[in-house]
């Protein structure tokens, strides 16, 4: 089965910090994403990757930056947290060429205070 | 721009019944969906996929259907149980590793 661990279940910072949300899967995957979900707002793609040290923007991704140097390794950093950005954070890794399906860790509940 | 959307935001099965839940899309080039199910303080879970060449993927207890007429996707659940409580999402793709669009999900409840 495909293993996908995100370092922290819950995170509590405070506005202004510089926060690191780390993603590592075990697959060989190419792909990896990061995603935020909130309340009616379903999940939103912030950042992807197609390859180490390559990065996309996604849909949201104002306040994000990336970093991916290994295969397996893919971080999302909160330059300057704000409130606004306290949500679920959900990492998501998938295999290369078409319709490969996307499978998610289980997420980091982060609130800035 | 293209997004994918569900008919019903709730759902509540008796247990032992089969569950239906929907979703439309809007985009007619997508080519590839995916159903998830996530349960509380989990992460979506991939639960079955069918590509646009297909009409109809089973798996265990699980059914999709893809209606490209009129661009709608549903989940049959069969002799849905407890365990099958959580919200589920619809996911589409179009091209090559293009993001999938995720729908906002539908919450099946199931009455013990």
């Amino acid at each position: 089965d495909v293993k996908v661990t995100q370092s922290s279940r819950y995170l509590v910072k405070r506005t202004g910090e510089k926060v690191f949300l780390e993603c590592v899967q075990d697959m060989d995957h190419e792909n990896m994403f990061w995603y935020r979900q909130d309340p009616g707002l379903g999940l939103r793609l912030i950042y992807f990757s197609y390859d180490v040290k390559m990065k996309e923007k996604g849909d949201i991704p104002e306040g994000y930056s990336v970093s991916r140097e290994k295969k397996e390794r893919f971080s999302l950093i909160l330059e300057s947290a704000s409130t606004n950005q306290t949500s679920m954070y959900l990492c998501a890794s998938s295999g290369t060429g078409y319709r490969q399906p996307q499978h998610f860790g289980d997420g980091t509940r982060l609130s800035i205070l | 721009g293209e997004s994918v959307g569900l008919h019903l935001p709730t759902l509540s099965v008796q247990e032992g019944d089969n569950s239906i839940i929907n979703c439309a899309y809007s985009n007619s080039a997508s080519d590839y969906f995916i159903w998830y199910k996530q349960e509380s303080g989990k992460g979506p879970q991939f639960i079955i996929d069918i590509r646009s060449n297909m009409d109809k993927r089973q798996g265990q207890r699980v059914t999709v259907l893809l209606n490209k007429t009129v661009k709608h996707l549903s989940l049959q659940i069969a002799a849905t149980q407890p365990g099958d409580s959580a919200v589920y999402f619809c996911a589409e793709t179009f091209s090559g590793n293009t993001p999938l669009v995720f729908g906002k999900g539908t919450r099946l409840s199931v009455i013990a």
